[in-house]
């Protein structure tokens, strides 16, 4: 069974003020490390596939790192506006035959004005 | 493209009654993922399929749950009985790719209560 965690479950963030989460993984076996954005009743929108030890990718205020030797990622938020809030969902994916994502629990985000 | 189609969006249902939850996948996308959200476990793939055949189901709870993609354009997700602790979301994805190395694209969710 693959353990992919994430922290914390739930922030509380000033409207303005930047944040990051993390999300940990296994070590062995990676293949890629996905990030998720889900508003509730919406789809879960893709953010970031990330494949190579060192990534570092970007989509507006919101950016992710990789380490895939140590088996974690890293997602930044700067300057957090209230769209922002929304559960944070990474999702491993090991290959070698294995088809499916296996997901964390998620990051729930909310940004207070 | 109109993205991933589910239906029913809401569905409230009694104990024992048999549920059937829908889903369009994006055209020209030959992989086809179930997978249910609850609280207490995450995102939980169900069932992938690849060119309409089922490839992976050892998520699938139990006998009670089925799969079907009879053509390239649309699956069920069939509970009979259903339970109580079924009530979930359920979510349908589909991607262009043999494999979930790429992005996956998810639909708006089925959302299961059943009392």
């Amino acid at each position: 069974i693959l353990n992919v965690e994430q922290s914390p479950q739930s922030l509380h963030v000033q409207e303005g003020d930047s944040t990051n989460f993390t999300c940990s993984f296994p070590s062995s076996n990676f293949y890629a490390l996905h990030w998720y954005r889900w508003e509730t009743a919406k789809s879960p929108e893709a953010l970031f596939v990330m494949t190579l030890n060192g990534d570092e990718k970007k989509k507006g205020r919101i950016s992710a790192t990789l380490n895939t030797k140590e088996g974690y990622s890293y997602l930044y938020i700067k300057g957090s506006q209230p769209e922002d809030s929304a559960t944070y969902l990474c999702a491993f994916y090991s290959g070698g035959g294995a088809d499916g994502l296996t997901f964390g629990k998620g990051t729930h985000l909310i940004i207070q004005p | 493209d109109a993205g991933v189609i589910q239906s029913p969006r809401h569905e409230v249902t009694e104990m024992g009654q048999e549920v059937t939850l829908r889903c369009k996948p994006i055209s020209g996308h030959n992989s086809l993922f179930w997978y249910r959200q609850t609280m207490m476990r995450g995102l939980e793939l169900l069932i992938y399929f690849n060119n309409n055949v089922p490839i992976d189901d050892s998520g699938m709870p139990e006998d009670r749950f089925s799969a079907k993609m009879p053509n390239a354009s649309f699956s069920t997700l069939k509970i009979q009985p259903s339970e109580p602790r079924d009530s979930a979301v359920y979510f349908c994805a589909s991607s262009p790719f043999r494999s979930s190395g790429n992005t996956i694209y998810f639909g708006e969710g089925s959302w299961l209560t059943v009392v």
